[in-house]
């Protein structure tokens, strides 16, 4: 079993649709839960960023982290073609090595006009 | 720079071959890191550079394998004997200072082994 589990899709939704995204990890340890995007060919951008449990909104979007389940999960709302993209979930440790992220699989969305 | 640049953005290259991948990170962010991502999965971490010196090595998968960044600033990763099972992007983030906040990536390199 990996450390972070995501379901890859592909997941196709119409524009407007709300879109929820998630992932479940076994580390205990993981303290720190990201979301990036990364458009075709292109880098992982950091899109929402949360420590420990709890929600977080950003216009959009908003991240949900429960960690007594290990699950988090990414709400997009009013969701555009420009969020076509793969969407990772990352999650580093709360020690020394926080630096170190480990990645989902990343999920495949696409947003239909 | 505005971002962090990778070169070459497309590489293919004979099983047992040597070849280098180049990062040259935001100007100013100390810290950098290599990642790894195969086709159909996230990135992989291999190593960790805090200014000149290799913090973490752990993710690098066996010996064929090295990096440096001998002046705190470009880094290269150096892949020895290629093999097909090498081929995946190289992603090079970097970051202001050490931690999981604030990395930029790279748009990576493309590395096919044949």
């Amino acid at each position: 079993q990996k450390e972070v589990e995501q379901d890859p899709g592909p997941l196709s939704v119409p524009e407007g649709a709300i879109v929820s995204l998630n992932c479940t990890y076994s580390n205990s340890a993981f303290q720190y839960f990201m979301w990036y995007r990364q458009y075709s060919r292109k880098g992982p951008e950091l899109l929402m960023y949360t420590y420990s449990s709890g929600n977080k909104e950003d216009g959009r979007f908003t991240a949900q982290v429960d960690k007594s389940s290990k699950y988090i999960s990414l709400f997009i709302r009013d969701s555009q073609p420009s969020d076509s993209a793969t969407y990772l979930c990352a999650m580093s440790d709360g020690g020394g090595s926080n630096y170190k992220l480990t990645f989902g699989k990343g999920t495949l969305l696409t947003v239909n006009p | 720079g505005a971002g962090v640049s990778q070169t070459p953005s497309n590489k293919v290259t004979e099983k047992g071959k040597y070849v280098e991948l180049r990062c040259d990170p935001i100007s100013g962010h100390t810290a950098l890191y290599w990642y790894r991502q195969s086709l159909g999965q996230g990135p992989e971490f291999l190593i960790y550079f805090q200014g000149t010196g290799a913090a973490d090595d752990s993710g690098l998968p066996n010996d064929r394998f090295f990096a440096v960044r001998p002046e705190g600033s470009v880094s290269t990763l150096k892949i020895q004997r290629t093999e097909r099972g090498d081929s995946a992007v190289y992603l090079c983030a970097s970051s202001l200072t050490s931690g999981n906040y604030g990395y930029t990536f790279g748009s990576g390199t493309r590395l096919t082994v044949v």
